[in-house]
């Protein structure tokens, strides 16, 4: 079963704009991950956010995380056209040490 | 540091033959785990190790599938009697576990095609 599930399934966006993707998930969790796959390649890690952390940077990279909704964002600032891939989120629940994945966005950036 | 490698990349086999994955994790790691991911899916996960112990295997990992990874070093999946259901992407990640999952690193994967 996958328990997060990311929103919207595609975005299309212009280089050089925002893109904002969002993740829900069901249980409680230690943390969440994002990862990032280009077409037909390994998932390669972007992120983690831990259950007691709001927020967390990296580079153009922005997570927020909010334990009571449930629900986490990534935000990915001045897109580029490299940023093309697919992106997933990941629950670590602690219980048995594996993680979950949602079934991921689509990000096309047009250049 | 090479990074987690599967072999191989990509088999094309017939319905009913039998087939194995291999995956070299990270050699520092101690954690490794295989997913299933199918077309428009996120990867599913089938099985993971700690060391050479296979500590859990989910409901998808039915009896012609079986995992090893004797002396905890590379892994591998064999899948008998392939059925064309079991055409997917095959990953391998490893990592190293402290306390709680940390950050997985995947191989580029070992895609099956079953005719």
């Amino acid at each position: 079963s996958q328990q997060g599930e990311e929103d919207p399934q595609a975005l299309s966006i212009q280089e050089g704009e925002n893109a904002t993707m969002n993740c829900s998930y069901k249980t409680s969790i230690n943390n969440l991950q994002w990862y990032r796959q280009n077409s037909g390649r390994g998932l390669v890690h972007l992120i983690l956010i831990r259950s007691n952390e709001r927020e967390k940077h990296s580079g153009r990279l922005r997570v927020t995380l909010d334990t009571s909704k449930k629900s986490s964002s990534l935000l990915i600032t001045a897109s580029r056209a490299a940023d093309t891939a697919s992106y997933f989120c990941a629950t670590d629940t602690g219980a048995n040490s594996k993680l979950t994945f949602g079934k991921g966005i689509t990000l096309s950036v047009r250049p | 540091d090479t990074g987690v490698s599967q072999d191989p990349r990509h088999k094309i086999t017939k319905r009913g033959q039998n087939v194995t994955f291999r995956c070299d994790p990270i050699s520092e790691h101690n954690r490794l785990y295989w997913y299933r991911q199918t077309l428009g899916q996120g990867p599913e996960f089938l099985t993971y190790f700690q060391n050479e112990a296979q500590l859990e295997k989910s409901r998808l990992l039915s009896d012609r599938f079986s995992a090893e990874r004797p002396k905890g070093s590379f892994s591998t999946l064999e899948i008998q009697r392939t059925e064309q259901g079991d055409s997917a992407m095959y990953l391998c990640a490893s990592s190293f576990v402290g306390a709680g999952t940390g950050e997985l690193f995947f191989g580029e994967g070992s895609r099956l095609t079953v005719l």
